[in-house]
């Protein structure tokens, strides 16, 4: 059971390149979410997923797409890297129960550390 | 909108000494607090998580609080030791009235330095 996996664990991207952040999980989560952590703001939420197929927008969802065609992966894409998206992504998935909802522990992935020049 | 107050920002302690870490929040409507553990250049490891009924949870040395009809949340650490150093985050969850599910909204942290 690897739990929450990311990929990659560090990245430096030009100015207007794309790429995605690679999200995985292995037990059977519904709830996925993406946040960045940046000094001073704490993390902060950029997308989550209730289950495969539905998407939501968090906090601060500009310049990042997400999608959810699986229950175990839920990757972020940046369109256009800007340098005010440099910061430490986090993954994090939980169980969505519908009696209890909002009940279960969150988990977190490892990290990507990104810089935009 | 949510908003969560970690005080204070950071704390320095001798080694045994017992520490209280506080969090606050503004809308009592939660579903759960949960309490992180962040390592430099490392991701959250889940502490303890406290279900709105509940008013306390212990684990080892660890043991948080909640008062949700004040706000407030504390986490207890005793005999702490410089394994203990750590950046601790509290994070509520409550209900995201856009998708009928949740948002977890977390306080900055406090740093916590144990000295040997």
């Amino acid at each position: 059971n690897a739990g929450v996996t990311q990929t990659p664990k560090f990245q430096v991207l030009k100015t207007g390149q794309s790429m995605t952040l690679q999200c995985a999980q292995d037990m059977n989560h519904e709830y996925m979410s993406w946040y960045r952590q940046d000094p001073g703001m704490g993390l902060r939420l950029i997308h989550y997923s209730v289950g495969a197929g539905i998407t939501d927008q968090g906090e601060v969802p500009n310049g990042y797409n997400v999608s959810r065609s699986t229950t175990e992966d839920f990757p972020l894409r940046l369109l256009s890297a800007a340098p005010s998206q440099t910061s430490v992504y986090f993954c994090a998935s939980s169980y969505r129960s519908p009696g209890l909802a909002g009940s279960y522990e969150q988990y977190f992935g490892p990290g990507t550390r990104l810089t935009v020049t | 909108k949510q908003e969560v107050t970690q005080i204070p920002a950071a704390l320095s302690v001798p080694e045994g000494e017992n520490l209280v870490l506080n969090c606050s929040f503004t809308d009592s409507a939660i579903y759960n607090l949960q309490w992180f553990r962040q390592d430099p250049g490392k991701g959250l490891t889940s502490l303890l998580l406290i279900q709105s009924s509940q008013r306390e949870q212990t684990s080892g040395r660890l043991n948080a609080s909640l008062d949700k009809s004040s706000g407030r949340s504390t986490l207890y650490i005793a005999a702490s030791q410089p394994g203990d150093s750590a950046t601790y985050l509290c994070a509520v969850k409550t209900r995201d009235s856009g998708a009928g599910s949740y948002q977890l909204t977390f306080g900055k942290g406090t740093k916590l330095s144990v000295i040997p």
